[in-house]
């Protein structure tokens, strides 16, 4: 599916749980992102993984965690701390020198 | 950081105009454009992009035009189909990764 897949495609968390998205690239990216989108709006950077190892906050990365084990996973735990965690999520990435691939998202919803 | 703004937000078109799609970006030295296409539930797709070395790039009835010095880049749809009709947004960087996106523009072509 292009390269770079999420997992699951719905996904129902109820209040107070953790729940984590998957996403796998086998495009041998350097770069990983993960970004919400709320009806109707644009993207907001969660966090990012430029290297193996390291990740950096994005705009909106309160209530969320991420992991850099492997170049290929970037994996994304909304916590109970997200209080409206309500939306598409999409993973992408990128190499130096071209744009996002994107996965085909991730649509998170509280039950 | 970069702060991409798009405009305008809604778009409406009848089949067979051109529609036009305008952004504009604040840091100088970025050096990379690229436009996305995204239908309803779907993932954002690369459908053009341009480098700062040049000013214009044609592919079929989509071309996007930057100006540097006034930092603003366009995109252009001719011919205007009904599979025309989805999300478009415009992203700026230096290189191709930690892209910052404008916050889209919905476009409606009208059969």
């Amino acid at each position: 599916d292009g390269g770079i897949t999420q997992s699951p495609k719905y996904l129902f968390r109820k209040e107070g749980q953790n729940v984590t998205l998957s996403c796998e690239q086998n495009l041998n990216h350097d770069a990983m992102y993960w970004y919400r989108q709320d009806p109707g709006q644009g993207l907001r950077l969660i966090y990012y993984s430029q290297i193996v190892n390291d990740f950096q906050k994005g705009d909106i990365a309160e209530g969320y965690s991420v992991s850099r084990e492997k170049k290929e996973s970037f994996p994304l735990t909304v916590t109970s701390a997200q209080k409206n965690p309500t939306a598409f999520y999409l993973c992408a990435s990128s190499t130096l020198n071209y744009g996002y691939t994107f996965g085909s998202g991730t649509r998170l919803t509280v039950v | 950081g970069e702060n991409v703004e798009q405009h305008p937000s809604t778009l409406s078109v009848q089949e067979g105009d051109s529609a036009v799609i305008k952004c504009t970006y604040s840091d100088s030295a970025s050096n990379y454009f690229p436009w996305y296409k995204q239908e309803l539930g779907k993932r954002p797709q690369l459908i053009i992009d341009i480098r700062s070395n040049v000013g214009e790039k044609k592919d079929q009835r989509i071309a996007v035009t930057l100006n540097k010095t006034a930092k603003h880049f366009s995109l252009h749809i001719t011919e205007t189909q009904p599979e025309d009709s989805a999300v478009y947004f415009c992203a700026a960087s230096r290189g191709a990764n930690n892209l910052f996106f404008g916050t889209g523009t919905r476009l409606t072509v009208i059969p």
